[in-house]
């Protein structure tokens, strides 16, 4: 059974950071391109990140680039999203997303995700 | 950056009844890379279809997609207690929909 399990949320200041993870199990970790994916409170869904199986790609929407890292460890099964100078704007629940296909790069069509976990940027 | 607008912002009905949903993005979409998703509150989206017309594993037959182009359709055939919720269009750009809620009339 596919299991992604986000942590590392909380409460921080603006202009502070924060390191999210998203633990994953019940498939070949390493063959997926994997994906955060963030949604404010009462609003839509807003693609931030994606990183190839391999770790050599990486994306970033426009409104993060610069502030945001993704990451991966194929030895932990675990992906990362280090956020740096954070903003009010980036309070959201964040979601941890699994490509369905196993291929070399990244499709960004999710047939997985993680429960979230909220990220509140206030002072 | 390919825009997707869905719509209505919100539909009103009843079990039972036909639900037509619809995604328009600002430029043409090749149909290999449209997805829907389904999510209901406090719980994470799931993908219904991809492909803009292929049902994902374990997804009812009475959901089923269509379109290209630019002009994309989800239709529930016969709504169910568990289908009231918000769905959101993809395009593996990737940009979401803003959403639309199917609610009880």
């Amino acid at each position: 059974e596919v299991q992604l399990l986000e942590s590392g949320g909380g409460l921080v200041q603006p202009g502070g950071s924060l390191r999210l993870s998203c633990a994953a199990s019940g498939f070949t970790f390493s063959s997926y391109a994997m994906s955060w994916v963030r949604q404010a409170p009462g609003k839509g869904l807003e693609w931030v990140s994606a990183i190839s199986g391999s770790g050599g790609s990486t994306y970033y929407a426009d409104s993060v680039k610069g502030r945001f890292t993704i990451s991966r460890d194929n030895s932990k099964n675990t992906l990362y999203l280090q956020m740096n100078s954070l903003r009010a704007e980036d309070t959201a629940v964040y979601y941890c997303a699994k490509d369905q296909a196993e291929v070399q790069g990244v499709i960004m069509e999710y047939d997985y995700w993680g429960q979230g976990t909220l990220v509140t940027v206030s002072s | 950056e390919i825009v997707l607008t869905q719509s209505p912002g919100t539909l009103s009905l009843s079990p039972g009844e036909r639900a037509t949903l619809s995604c328009r993005a600002s430029q043409s979409v090749s149909s290999s890379y449209l997805a829907w998703y389904q999510q209901k509150p406090g719980q994470a989206p799931r993908l219904l279809i991809y492909g803009a017309s292929s049902r994902a594993t374990g997804i009812p037959d009475r959901f089923s997609g269509s379109g290209s182009g630019t002009d994309f359709t989800l239709t529930i055939s016969r709504l169910e207690p568990e289908d009231f919720a918000v769905y959101y269009c993809q395009q593996y750009g990737p940009t979401f929909g803003q959403g639309t809620k199917v609610e009880i009339k």
